[in-house]
């Protein structure tokens, strides 16, 4: 696609749900970022692929998170049994090739509250 | 480890005048240092980035920054705010390309 596109864009939850949410990155990139930003805070990373590998996870705050790109394009991300301090901005990101140079591009995010 | 700290979650300038933003960081190894900007409702958008190279790096929308690496520094300016500036800025880094780390952002504002 033309840009990063993430959905829903909002999202309201219960506390105790499960909630997932999606990531489309650009076509063309092999590497996609997920991050979670709290009001106010600038992103956090939580975890990369390069295709359907998932090299690193470490910024996942619990196992109540994982993460998913199976086919090496859409992303998953999803949250079990969410919590009210799992509201937060999600965005995605994606790139070329996870360089250190190449540019990320972001999605709009998905805003998710927690009640 | 590395961080980012960004001084000044707020900054007012009037229109016209000089911007800037500062952005310090801490690394073990030679990092890579970016600016994002982030309109109200949209993505984050890079606007500039130093990878190797010359220190005086310029992005988009008459922004600059300059990678300082005695100061441990890459201050964003541009000499004449406008009204379009208005939105939130990052300062991020990585020495890898995987680990982004991104600071708390600045607010902009710009007073007519």
């Amino acid at each position: 696609g033309a840009g990063v596109s993430q959905s829903p864009r909002y999202k309201v939850t219960k506390r105790g749900q499960d909630v997932t949410l999606r990531c489309d990155p650009i076509s063309s990139h092999a590497t996609l970022y997920w991050y979670q930003q709290a009001l106010g805070q600038g992103p956090e990373f939580l975890t990369y692929f390069n295709y359907e590998a998932q090299p690193d996870k470490s910024g996942l705050p619990s196992d109540r998170f994982s993460a998913e790109r199976p086919e090496g394009s859409i992303s998953t991300l999803t949250i079990q049994r969410t919590e009210q301090r799992d509201s937060a901005m999600y965005r995605c990101a994606s790139s070329l090739d996870g360089q250190s140079q190449e540019t990320q591009y972001f999605g709009p995010g998905t805003r998710l509250l927690v009640l | 480890a590395q961080s980012v700290t960004q001084l000044g979650s707020h900054v007012s300038v009037s229109e016209g005048a000089l911007v800037l933003l500062r952005c310090n960081y801490s690394s073990s190894v030679p990092p890579y240092l970016f600016w994002y900007v982030q309109y109200p409702n949209q993505g984050l958008q890079l606007l500039l980035k130093y990878t190797t190279g010359a220190t005086l790096v310029k992005g988009i929308n008459g922004f600059e920054a300059e990678f300082k690496k005695s100061e441990t520094s890459f201050h964003l300016t541009k000499p004449s705010a406008h009204m379009s500036d208005a939105a939130e800025y990052f300062c991020a880094v990585t020495d890898n390309g995987n680990q982004f780390y991104f600071g708390t952002g600045t607010s902009l504002t710009v007073i007519p």
